[in-house]
């Protein structure tokens, strides 16, 4: 069954400082990434997609993919208190339309 | 635009009733999914639907859990007999299709007492 391992569990970050996440798909088929952020009582939202190997930037966000090892990692330059969220990293079967999620990293970002 | 309205936000059911949760998704999108939060297993897939179709329902879930798409715009998922390890938030997510943005809902947080 496919698995989405994230690391670390929780992440704290001092304000501006750079926070790095990490995620990994057990399953081959499962080869196209979603980074999710989550602030409490509210459902998650998506950050940005990574499909193709290398960088993706968006802003402060960074997401690289490398898919031999189906291996995306998510940094965030110049982190701010309103990052402080759970963060998911989901990877997609493009063929099954499925979208499977990891456990999550929680980001705290100390002023 | 409206997003994904679920219905109730907080629900108590004491062990062994038949609780049914509601979605409404965006309008005009074509993929619904049903998930499960908790903190030890994060994000849990339990059902989903691709132009009112079930694409997936849930593998291990799908002995007390239900989701049913009645129209393109309202989904239930009905849980019965709730037990106690049922206690989750549990969101509702529609997209356009494959490949684009899900988007969630608030979710409902059941509690089985």
């Amino acid at each position: 069954q496919q698995k989405v391992q994230q690391s670390p569990e929780s992440l704290s970050v001092p304000e501006g400082g750079m926070a790095s996440l990490n995620c990994t798909s057990s399953d081959r088929n499962f080869q196209y990434f979603w980074w999710y952020r989550q602030h409490s009582g509210e459902g998650p939202k998506a950050l940005m997609s990574i499909f193709s190997d290398g960088d993706k930037k968006e802003g402060r966000f960074t997401a690289h993919l490398n898919k031999a090892s189906l291996h995306v990692s998510l940094h965030i330059r110049d982190s701010q208190p309103s990052d402080s969220a759970l963060y998911f990293c989901a990877s997609m079967n493009y063929n099954q339309g499925k979208l499977i999620f990891g456990q999550g990293t929680k980001l705290s970002i100390k002023p | 635009d409206a997003g994904v309205t679920q219905t109730p936000r907080h629900e108590v059911a004491e062990k062994g009733q038949t609780i049914i949760l509601k979605c409404e998704p965006v309008s005009g999108h074509n993929d619904l999914f049903w998930y499960r939060q908790t903190k030890i297993q994060g994000l849990e897939l339990l059902s989903y639907f691709r132009s009112k179709s079930l694409m997936e329902d849930g593998g291990a879930f799908k002995d007390r859990f239900k989701a049913e798409m009645l129209n393109s715009s309202f989904s239930t998922l009905k849980i019965q007999p709730t037990e106690p390890k049922d206690s989750a938030v549990y969101l509702c997510a529609s997209s356009l299709g494959v490949g684009t943005e899900v988007f969630f809902g608030k979710g409902t947080r059941l509690t089985v007492v």
